[in-house]
């Protein structure tokens, strides 16, 4: 049963440390996504990646955020320093090379920073 | 304009009834259409793709996508309490960047 995975599940920090959130993409999708969902803004997206290399990080406070691909199961997202505004659901997401690109989505890290 | 609207509702329908769900897009070029699901404190779940104009039925679901109109809708037949939930709408060209809108919110009343 391929799925994404996402870790921590759950992650409470305070203010001005360091956040680092992992996702392991489905097997031989090459194209990986990062998305924050909050109840205000809904699902936006921070950055995307294909075949390891990054696309798109528009979406991403650039001062602070920091995503990356080091292999192909492997994506980070890194938030430093972390501020209460980024309290959110963190999703990753995958899918493959066409025709179809349906994207999965892992299970999402909720950050609470304080 | 955003690039894909939904109405956020809340939409309300009895069991049994058959839930209508509504997205336009803005992008002429959009290829793939997604719906998903998504429950309350779980991740968003794909429930249906549609790539050409018309309907596709899986089980209870029928998305259909009118491209000439830029409009795609999801109908949930013989609705079920357990239907309910938030149904975002995707959209995508050739795997590029994914559009979604905001979600409309279900909710079946047994």
């Amino acid at each position: 049963d391929a799925r994404v995975t996402q870790t921590p599940r759950h992650k409470v920090t305070e203010m001005g440390q360091e956040v680092t959130m992992r996702c392991q993409p489905i097997l031989g999708h090459n194209t990986v996504f990062w998305y924050r969902q909050t109840m205000m803004q809904g699902l936006e997206l921070l950055a995307y990646f294909r075949n390891r290399a990054p696309l798109d990080d528009s979406g991403m406070p650039k001062d602070r955020f920091s995503a990356e691909m080091p292999d192909a199961t492997l994506a980070t997202l890194k938030i430093q320093p972390s501020e209460p505004r980024d309290s959110a659901v963190y999703f990753c997401a995958s899918n493959p090379e066409g025709p179809s690109y349906e994207q999965y989505f892992g299970p999402g890290t909720r950050l609470t920073v304080t | 304009q955003k690039e894909v609207e939904q109405n956020s509702g809340p939409l309300s329908v009895p069991e049994g009834a058959i839930a209508s769900l509504n997205c336009t897009y803005s992008d002429r070029v959009s290829q793939s259409f997604f719906w998903y699901r998504q429950y309350s404190g779980k991740s968003p779940e794909l429930i249906m793709s549609i790539y050409s104009n018309g309907d596709k039925e899986d089980g209870r679901f029928t998305a259909q996508l009118n491209k000439a109109s830029q409009y795609v809708s999801l109908l949930i037949r013989d609705s079920q309490p357990s239907d309910s939930a938030t149904y975002l709408c995707a959209v995508n060209s050739f795997g590029n960047q994914f559009y979604f809108g905001t979600g409309t919110s279900l909710t079946v009343i047994p």
